[in-house]
């Protein structure tokens, strides 16, 4: 069955430094990955996918995460992190079924 | 800029009361979702589908809750008899695929 970890609870960033929130896959077959990101009382919002091409994919507000096939991860990343970035971040995988199966969640908290 | 809409924000209620949600998808999307939000179970799947058609509820428990799709512009997703237990956040989610999933803000549910 297609499932996603993500190994870390909370992620602790300065502001201005890169951040990386990881997640690992297990899938049959070729994976199709995302990336969503959630602010305190709102909805999730879609952040970026990997269906098929370049390892490296860029999403919304300066977002980018890379596929790795060797490590089945899918690590999200940004170069130069911001306050506002400060929310919950959810990995998903998609399942033959055609359904999003999604981590438990990393908290992201970047600090002045 | 098309969202997804959801009714009512809020919504507290009695044990043994019968609470309906509202979603309208946006327009053009063929898949809509039914999620749940706790702090113990994360992001849970209750049901999807497809133009208009239930692809999959198992997530739901199916004595208490049922959803509907009456139309393509509504969603609902109906609980009878409320328990506490079902006190959580109600996200529904449209799509124009299953790649993309555009969330609404929520139902926060609350059984006393």
């Amino acid at each position: 069955a297609q499932s996603v970890a993500q190994p870390e609870d909370q992620v602790n960033v300065a502001e201005g430094n890169p951040l990386t929130v990881k997640c690992t896959y297990s899938v049959s077959g070729n994976p199709y990955l995302f990336w969503y990101v959630q602010y305190p009382n709102r909805g999730l919002q879609f952040l970026l996918k990997y269906i098929t091409g370049d390892n490296l994919v860029k999403g919304s507000y300066g977002f980018e995460a890379e596929f790795n096939k060797s490590q089945t991860s899918f690590h999200l990343k940004k170069p130069s992190a911001l306050v506002s970035d400060s929310a919950l971040y959810f990995c998903a995988v998609r399942d033959g079924g055609g359904k999003l199966i999604f981590g438990q969640g990393t908290e992201l908290s970047v600090k002045p | 800029d098309a969202r997804v809409t959801q009714t009512p924000r809020d919504k507290v209620t009695e044990m043994g009361q019968e609470v309906t949600m509202r979603c309208q998808p946006i327009l053009g999307h063929n898949t809509v979702f039914w999620y749940r939000q706790t702090m113990m179970q994360g992001l849970e799947l209750l049901a999807y589908f497809r133009n208009r058609a239930p692809l999959d509820d198992s997530g739901m428990p199916k004595d208490r809750f049922s959803a509907e799709m009456p139309d393509a512009t509504l969603a609902t997703l109906k609980i009878q008899p409320s328990e506490p237990r079902d006190s959580a956040v109600y996200f529904c989610a449209s799509g124009p695929d299953f790649y993309e999933q555009y969330f609404g803000p929520g139902t926060r549910l609350t059984v006393t």
